[in-house]
């Protein structure tokens, strides 16, 4: 059971926006930085966003990520084929004194 | 070009220990924090340590606290995990990662390692 939660599946079509969560607590998400990373099946991840909204150069700005509260968001607009991978959300909890992720979520492009 | 290239995983039966490295290049070793980041078959990320840039600070996740051992040496550019008592569960494929800045996690990473506890 992961700390930070997210949905284990998402989708959406070509063109389209989607939204993936992640649900934390005031220990992780409620009082530090969010991050997102993608991965595709048989390769390391890729950082996608840091510091909740920051996008690192090269990645498209269709990627954006928001916080409200204990919970985290990371939206991708104009939705493409090449977005299919996993995704997951990572933050500092004060409680266990480590970083902690999100159990991932599969997002598909029907 | 920054690389980072692990070595060391293979089959180890359980209740054996392993060391994995992580060697590096195109950056200055010497002023990054790292990491090693798990995943097991079919399954998520796991965070499972730091270590700072002297190597003085270290934190580790509660699955791992005990048995495992990150150290670095950056003379040689190279980070370990000292891997003991290994059971089914640390089954998985080992990522070093960099941290760009305290702020800015994970920005590289490693293709991974794969460590496989088994009888």
């Amino acid at each position: 059971q992961s700390v930070l939660t997210q949905p284990p599946s998402a989708s959406g079509t070509p063109g389209q926006g989607v939204t993936i969560s992640c649900s934390g607590s005031g220990s992780n998400i409620g009082n530090n930085f969010v991050y997102w990373y993608q991965q595709f099946p048989g390769t390391a991840p890729k950082l996608l966003i840091y510091m909740n909204n920051q996008r690192p150069s090269g990645v498209p700005d269709r990627f954006s990520g928001s916080n409200s509260g204990t919970s985290a968001s990371l939206a991708i607009s104009g939705l493409r084929s090449e977005d299919e991978a996993d995704y997951y959300c990572a933050a500092w909890d004060d409680s266990l004194s480590g970083r902690v992720f999100g159990g991932g979520t599969k997002l598909t492009v029907l | 070009e920054v690389q980072l290239v692990e070595s060391g995983g293979g089959l180890v039966q359980p209740g054996g220990s392993l060391r994995l490295s992580c060697v590096v290049s195109g950056f200055t070793f010497s002023n990054y924090i790292m990491n090693w980041v798990r995943q097991a078959p079919g399954k998520g990320l796991e965070w499972i340590s730091y270590i700072s840039v002297t190597g003085r600070t270290n934190y580790y996740a509660d699955s791992v606290k005990g048995r495992f051992t990150i150290s670095r040496d950056n003379a040689k550019n190279s980070l370990y995990l000292q891997m003991n008592s290994l059971g089914d569960e640390d089954t998985a494929v080992y990522y070093c990662a960099r941290d760009k800045d305290s702020s800015t996690w994970f920005d590289y990473w490693g293709p991974g390692t794969l460590v496989t506890v088994s009888s």
